[in-house]
């Protein structure tokens, strides 16, 4: 157990619907990351927090999403307007150490159907 | 575009073999760490390397940083059934803080 929790765990919606995800990492995390994964790839980046700054933001990321850390400790990640590629685990990972360890939450798979 | 390269994809072996899986780049990476991931989970750290040439072991699991730290690889001695899952590398390239995740090697150890 990683510390790291996620909520909710399995999310499912109807497309033009908007949704968001919680993650919590433990309190010693100052690192803050979300992924997105699908099916048979490996996870792909999308936000780095290091407390409440967002510092780095995939291209890859439309304007459709947005994530914040307001007070440097959970952090929310927005979908609006989903869209049926949306569809996927998302993943949060928190982490400390100087060399960026990760340590991720269980996920939050989300259908769009 | 930052690309990490693993291979094998698949691997299927016999309990007590060993394997060796890779993770390769074009680019420096400043770290490198390898995952285990099970299916509807979140992968699990197994390992940060930092320095070229590095090598640690975790019991039966041996790593090693390419000198150059553009590469990595994994290598299970005597496999067992609860080795089986997806194995993936991640990188940090200097002046980054962007993860880049390899595609994974789908491991199954059968008894």
């Amino acid at each position: 157990d990683t510390g790291v929790s996620q909520d909710p765990r399995h999310k499912i919606t109807k497309r033009g619907q908007n949704v968001t995800f919680r993650c919590d990492p433990i309190s010693e995390h100052n690192r803050l990351y979300w992924y997105r994964q699908t099916l048979g790839q490996g996870p792909e980046f999308l936000t780095y927090f290091q407390n409440e700054a967002q510092l780095e933001k995939s291209r890859l990321l439309s304007d459709r999403f947005s994530a914040e850390r307001p007070k440097g400790s959970f952090s929310t990640l927005e979908i609006q307007r989903t869209e049926q590629g949306d569809s996927a685990m998302y993943l949060c990972a928190g982490g400390s150490d100087a060399w960026g360890e990760q340590y991720f939450g269980p996920g939050t798979r989300l259908t769009v159907t | 575009t930052q690309l990490l390269e693993q291979s094998p994809q698949f691997l299927s072996i016999q309990e007590g073999e060993n394997l060796t899986v890779y993770c390769n780049s074009s680019s420096v990476f400043s770290s490198l760490q390898w995952y285990r991931q099970e299916p509807g989970e979140g992968p699990v750290l197994l390992v940060t390397v930092v320095t070229g040439g590095e090598v640690k072991k975790l019991k039966r699991l041996t790593f090693q940083f390419g000198d150059a730290r553009k590469d990595s690889s994994l290598h299970i001695t005597a496999a067992q059934p609860g080795d089986t899952g997806l194995y993936l590398c991640a990188g940090v390239y200097p002046g980054t803080y962007k993860y880049i995740f390899g595609t994974g090697t789908r491991l199954k150890v059968l008894a």
